[in-house]
C-alpha cells in the first residue's frame, strides 16, 4: 500500500498573499493531480503532471502555477488569494495507461481560507 | 461540451437499496469510475467500468450504457455507514490525462 500526504491540512492566507500547498506520494505513481473542491460542486482540475518535470494545465489553472520537482511530489502554488475564498484541494496520483488513469489515489486535502 | 451530471440528494433507508445515476457527455470515451466521499474526508476509489452492462461487486454495483451516456452505481443492503456522497468520473479520448468529475451525489440512510 501507500499514501498521499499533503500539508498543510489548514491554510489561512491574507488577500493578494502568494501560497503554497505541497504533495507526497509513496506509490511510486507516473501521474499526480490537483482539484479544487467547492462546497456543492465536483472536483475540478487545477493541473496534472505525467511524469517528473511535466506539466499540464486543467480547467481551472488560471491564478494558480504548479511545479512537479521529482516523481513522488508536485506542488500548487496560488499565484494571488483571493479575499474570502474558501476550498478544498485535494491531490491525488494514479499510474499512466489503461484502466490505471481511472483509478486515483487521493490524499486528504487541503483547507484554504483566505481573510 | 463536456460534461458529468449527477443528482444532488438522495434519501433511502438503511437495508434497502440506492440508485445513484450518473449522466455524461464526452468527447469519446475510456472509462467510467465511481468513488465515495465521506464528510471531510478524501474520495475513496470503488469501482470502474469501460464496457456495457452490470458489474457486480457484491455490496456495490455498476451498470453502464455507453450509448445513451449513462452509468449507476447501485448499493444494496444499505447501512447507515454507506452515508456519503458518491462522485462519478469520467475519462473521454481527447486529453487522456483529464478525468472529469460530476458534482457528486450525497446519500443520506434513514434507520
Amino acid at each position: 500500500g501507500g499514501i498521499i500526504t499533503q500539508t498543510p491540512k489548514f491554510l489561512i492566507g491574507q488577500e493578494g498573499q502568494k501560497l503554497t500547498l505541497k504533495c507526497q506520494q509513496n506509490f511510486n505513481h507516473d501521474t499526480m493531480y490537483w482539484y479544487r473542491q467547492d462546497s456543492g460542486k465536483g472536483l475540478r482540475l487545477i493541473y496534472y503532471s505525467i511524469t517528473e518535470n511535466d506539466l499540464q494545465k486543467g480547467d481551472l489553472s488560471e491564478g494558480y502555477d504548479a511545479s512537479r520537482e521529482k516523481k513522488s511530489s508536485f506542488s500548487l502554488t496560488v499565484t494571488s488569494a483571493q479575499k474570502n475564498e474558501m476550498a478544498v484541494f485535494l491531490c491525488a496520483s494514479s499510474d499512466w495507461g489503461g484502466s490505471s488513469q481511472n483509478t486515483l489515489y487521493f490524499g486528504a486535502g487541503t483547507r484554504l481560507s483566505v481573510l | 461540451g463536456q460534461g458529468v451530471e449527477q443528482p444532488a440528494k438522495l434519501m433511502s433507508v438503511e437495508g434497502t437499496f440506492a440508485r445513484v445515476n450518473c449522466t455524461y457527455s464526452t468527447s469519446g470515451f475510456n472509462g467510467l469510475s465511481w468513488y465515495q466521499q465521506r464528510e471531510g474526508q478524501a474520495p475513496v476509489f470503488l469501482s470502474y467500468v469501460v464496457l456495457d452492462g452490470l458489474k457486480d461487486s457484491g455490496h456495490f454495483s455498476t451498470f453502464l450504457s455507453r450509448s445513451n451516456g449513462y452509468s449507476y452505481l447501485l448499493l444494496t443492503e444499505l447501512q447507515i455507514k454507506d452515508s456519503a456522497s458518491y462522485l462519478c468520473a469520467v475519462r473521454g479520448n481527447y486529453n487522456q490525462g483529464k478525468l472529469i468529475f460530476g458534482q457528486g451525489t450525497k446519500l443520506s440512510i434513514k434507520p
